[in-house]
């Protein structure tokens, strides 16, 4: 069956550093992936798009890349801060689907 | 711009009751889903509509759960009767997608925590 897979362990990251985030899926091949954000009590937020013939975005501090090849995106968040903390998930809008979330805690 | 409306905000009822949620979509979106998050779990697509007709509701256990999309705006999510299982919190989304144009954004309202005691 298809599958969105992204690291369910909580990611610990000091202030100022690079947070980056993993995203696999199986058994279909999506036109593209949506990363969103998730704080607690609150539904996902937007933040990027990616397609497939697209291998890398930006967003101020905020990178992903899609590896067809792979079958993976990366999400990456350069000198995170403490307000970067909350829940990033991945989504395959084709699909409907949504990983279960990775969640980031960054400490000052 | 408003955003998409849910309400209410939390129920909480008792197994074999029924309960309705209700959600606005941004307007000229016309596309809507409605979303069952279980705690420490990602957003599970239980419908979607593309204005007032249903594109895909594979998910939704159609014994107990019902949606509407009234004349392709505001849309209801029904449980009845509700489980112990069915607690979790219920999002609405929205989008401008159609047709082929999948590639939008979703916007999400706040969700409705349901509590099944």
């Amino acid at each position: 069956s298809q599958k969105i897979e992204q690291n369910s362990e909580a990611l610990n990251i000091q202030e100022g550093k690079t947070a980056t985030l993993t995203c696999n899926y199986t058994n279909y091949s999506p036109a593209y992936l949506q990363w969103y954000r998730q704080d607690p009590g609150r539904g996902p937020v937007f933040l990027l798009l990616i397609r497939e013939n697209e291998k890398e975005k930006r967003k101020e501090r905020l990178k992903v890349t899609f590896d067809t090849t792979l079958k993976q995106s990366l999400f990456h968040i350069t000198a995170s801060q403490p307000a970067d903390s909350a829940t990033y998930l991945c989504s395959s809008w084709g699909k409907f689907q949504f990983g279960a979330g990775t969640q980031v805690v960054v400490t000052p | 711009e408003a955003g998409v409306a849910q309400s209410p905000r939390y129920k909480i009822i008792e197994k074999r009751q029924s309960v309705a949620f209700w959600c606005n979509p941004i307007s000229g979106h016309a596309t809507l889903y409605w979303y069952q998050q279980i705690l420490g779990q990602g957003p599970k697509l239980l419908i979607q509509f593309q204005n007032n007709g249903v594109v895909d509701d594979s998910q939704l256990p159609k014994d107990r759960f019902s949606a509407e999309r009234l004349k392709g705006v505001d849309s209801t999510l029904k449980i009845q009767p509700a489980k112990l299982e069915d607690s979790a919190v219920y999002l609405c989304a929205s989008s401008l997608g159609q047709g082929a144009r999948w590639d939008t954004e979703a916007f999400f309202g706040q969700g409705t925590r349901l509590t099944v005691v």
